[in-house]
């Protein structure tokens, strides 16, 4: 089946402690994005790599890195530099920026 | 910069009741149209789009949404909603310039809910 997968779905972490989370396609597709969705705010962009070795900052990307080494993988590192990191986080992905875009599962992020 | 506004942030209708949900956008240019819908502990997915001719788009399970360029509104409707359709929906936008398409702009979301 193709899709999008991230694990996990349920994520705990203390605070002051980095944490990454997975995004994986078999879609083929060229860009992915990273989203937050937090209640009544919708979905707001973290990042968004159109293709591999490149990748763009979104609307709310302090406090998160990410890296893109392959095409089918896009890892979401949230720092502790991000002030309110608890939250569920949507992965994403098209053909091309712009496109239709097929959304991953998501993780539920809890930071103590 | 593109940006999306959902009049209603709750919704609570009656089964067999008739659903109309607003999506009002700013943008200047040439657009294209979304309405995602997230059903409870489901992935996000799309439930109909528009990129150009016919401005009623049919979508799934029986929704359809009119592009009103004049009103610059997307609004999404159901003659007569289920149970099935408590969820969470979301309009998006991509604005088309001429240096190519930007990515897509999402609503604040709509949640709503059937009553049976």
């Amino acid at each position: 089946d193709g899709g999008i997968t991230q694990s996990p779905k349920y994520l705990f972490r203390k605070e002051g402690q980095n944490v990454t989370l997975s995004c994986e396609q078999n879609l083929n597709h060229d860009a992915m994005y990273w989203y937050r969705q937090d209640p009544g705010q919708g979905l707001r962009l973290i990042y968004y790599s159109q293709i591999v070795n490149d990748f763009q900052k979104g609307d709310i990307a302090e406090g998160y890195s990410v890296s893109r080494e392959k095409k089918e993988s896009f890892p979401l590192t949230v720092t502790s530099a991000q002030k309110n990191p608890t939250a569920f986080y949507l992965c994403a992905s098209s053909w091309f920026r712009g496109d239709e875009q097929y959304f991953g599962p998501g993780t539920r992020l809890t930071v103590t | 910069a593109q940006s999306v506004s959902q009049h209603n942030h709750h919704v609570i209708l009656s089964e067999a009741a008739s659903l109309e949900l607003g999506c009002n956008y700013s943008y200047g240019g040439t657009v294209n149209l979304f309405w995602y819908v997230q059903y409870p502990g489901q992935h996000l997915q799309l439930l109909l789009k528009y990129f150009s001719g016919d401005p009623l788009v049919k979508g799934i399970k029986g929704f359809e949404a009119e592009f009103i360029k004049s009103k610059f509104s997307f609004n999404l409707r159901k003659p007569s909603v289920q149970w099935s359709d408590t969820a969470e929906y979301f309009c998006a936008v991509r604005g088309i310039s001429g240096g190519g398409a930007d990515g897509l702009t999402f609503g604040k979301g709509t949640h709503l809910i059937i009553q049976p």
